[in-house]
């Protein structure tokens, strides 16, 4: 089956720019995530969707960025405006059970590097 | 809050050579803990996790990772490291009264030498 994918694989924008990432899930998985990787650091949480429901957001930086999965399948998410300090890796992730339940694996997509100027 | 350290930003070893690579980690509740491998500009790939059961867990490409409470440790070893093995490896772990996010360490990278 196929993995989790992520488009675009690089951006770079100029600060104050706008820019969408999206993310398609497997197949099935009702449950995705965004993490980002900035600056080299820890792999930190954004957010949880189950089906096309924000289930914990806790992890959002600030009200510029915006996340979205209408519909319960592929998911974006939008920066704006985007600033230097949203430089880094955004990753996906997805998992057919929330890991509450059974410990459920999340599978990563390949991420999107991103690079504010 | 959950907590995940990684001593070492990296770890070199001789092809042939035992690799491990070190993971701490922090909870209230009961751990679910993962490993994860990035190999360069590539995706993280799921290695193996612990939920409950035996303290030794057998993941993918001969990894295997040791559970211990009372270390509160989760080192991922493998008895014969490869060239190939040369990657970035990330602990994560999820709180079990802490929701469904994985909190991660910073990531150790091990290179492998011929």
């Amino acid at each position: 089956e196929a993995g989790v994918t992520q488009f675009p694989s690089h951006s770079v924008i100029e600060k104050g720019q706008t820019v969408t990432l999206r993310c398609d899930p497997i197949s099935g998985h009702d449950n995705l995530y965004w993490y980002r990787r900035v600056m080299g650091k820890e792999i930190k949480f954004l957010l949880h969707f189950v089906k096309e429901s924000k289930q914990d957001e806790s992890g959002m930086p600030n009200n510029r960025f915006l996340a979205e999965r209408t519909g319960g399948t592929y998911s974006t998410l939008k920066v704006q405006p985007a600033e230097l300090e949203d430089s880094g890796v955004y990753f996906c992730a997805s998992s057919s059970t929330p890991l509450i339940f059974r410990g459920e694996t999340q599978y990563f997509g390949p991420g999107t590097r991103l690079l504010v100027l | 809050a959950q907590s995940v350290a990684q001593p070492e930003d990296q770890v070199n070893v001789a092809e042939g050579n035992p690799l491990t690579v070190k993971c701490t980690y922090s909870v209230s509740g009961n751990p679910y803990l993962f490993w994860y491998v990035q190999y360069p500009n590539r995706g993280l790939q799921f290695l193996l996790k612990y939920i409950t059961g035996d303290n030794l867990v057998k993941g993918s490409y001969g990894f295997e990772a040791e559970f211990n409470k009372s270390q509160t440790s989760f080192h991922l070893k493998k008895p014969s490291a490869l060239v190939s093995d040369s990657a970035l490896y990330f602990c994560a772990v999820r709180d079990g009264a802490a929701g469904n996010k994985l909190t991660f360490g910073g990531g150790t990278r091990v290179l492998v030498k011929p």
